[in-house]
């Protein structure tokens, strides 16, 4: 059974700064991994799709890694702003069934 | 940009009644999905709807649920006989390659 955990579960960082968002899974046999935002009682927006044959894929400040094999992805946000304070969440989409396994998110909030 | 469109955004109910929820998905998507959040806990998958059946159900979606694609657009969630452990938000989805989610229905059951 797929399972999928993230770390930190929360960070606080001053405008400006770098920082790296962790996802870990456990069964390597996934068609793709997606990362969302999530604002507080609002829905979940689809920031980066990463396919497995992929490694990277980037938008704007937001690049997320992929590494199958080791069971990992990363989300890099570049130059944080304020307006990046949510919950990010990793979510993996197993080849045999179609559904999302998600994280438990990493809570951001980006003070000015 | 594609959208999946959920109503209502909110619906209180009383234990014991029966709710409906809607959401419409992307015209081209051939999977749809339910999914809920209780209050700070994980996003949890509840089913898959696939070529009009059921494609895959996890523990939580027992009798209880169903789910019915009506005609071309609609894709539905309906609940049996509320607990007030279902109250959390209800998120559709549909997918191609990537997944899109609607912004989901607050259920609050009383």
């Amino acid at each position: 059974k797929q399972e999928v955990t993230q770390i930190p579960a929360a960070l606080s960082v001053p405008e400006g700064e770098n920082l790296v968002l962790n996802c870990s899974f456990t069964d390597s046999a996934i068609y793709n991994l997606q990362w969302f935002r999530q604002d507080p009682g609002k829905g979940l927006t689809s920031l980066l799709l990463i396919q497995s044959s992929q490694r990277e894929q980037t938008s704007g400040r937001l690049n997320a890694s992929l590494d199958k094999s080791s069971g990992r992805s990363t989300l890099y946000i570049a130059a944080s702003q304020p307006g990046d304070s949510a919950t990010y969440l990793c979510a993996v989409r197993d080849t045999g069934f179609q559904k999302l396994v998600f994280g438990t998110g990493t809570r951001l909030l980006v003070s000015p | 940009e594609p959208e999946v469109t959920q109503t209502p955004s909110h619906q209180v109910t009383q234990m014991g009644q029966e709710v409906i929820l809607r959401c419409v998905p992307i015209s081209n998507h051939l999977y749809f999905y339910w999914y809920r959040q209780i209050l700070g806990q994980k996003v949890e998958f509840l089913v898959s709807f696939y070529n009009n059946e059921i494609s895959e159900k996890s523990e939580i979606f027992d009798d209880q649920f169903s789910v019915e694609r009506p005609d071309g657009s609609n894709f539905t969630l309906k609940i049996r006989s509320t607990k007030l452990e279902d109250s959390a938000m209800y998120f559709c989805a549909s997918t191609g390659t990537e997944a899109f989610f609607g912004q989901g229905t607050r259920l609050t059951v009383v």
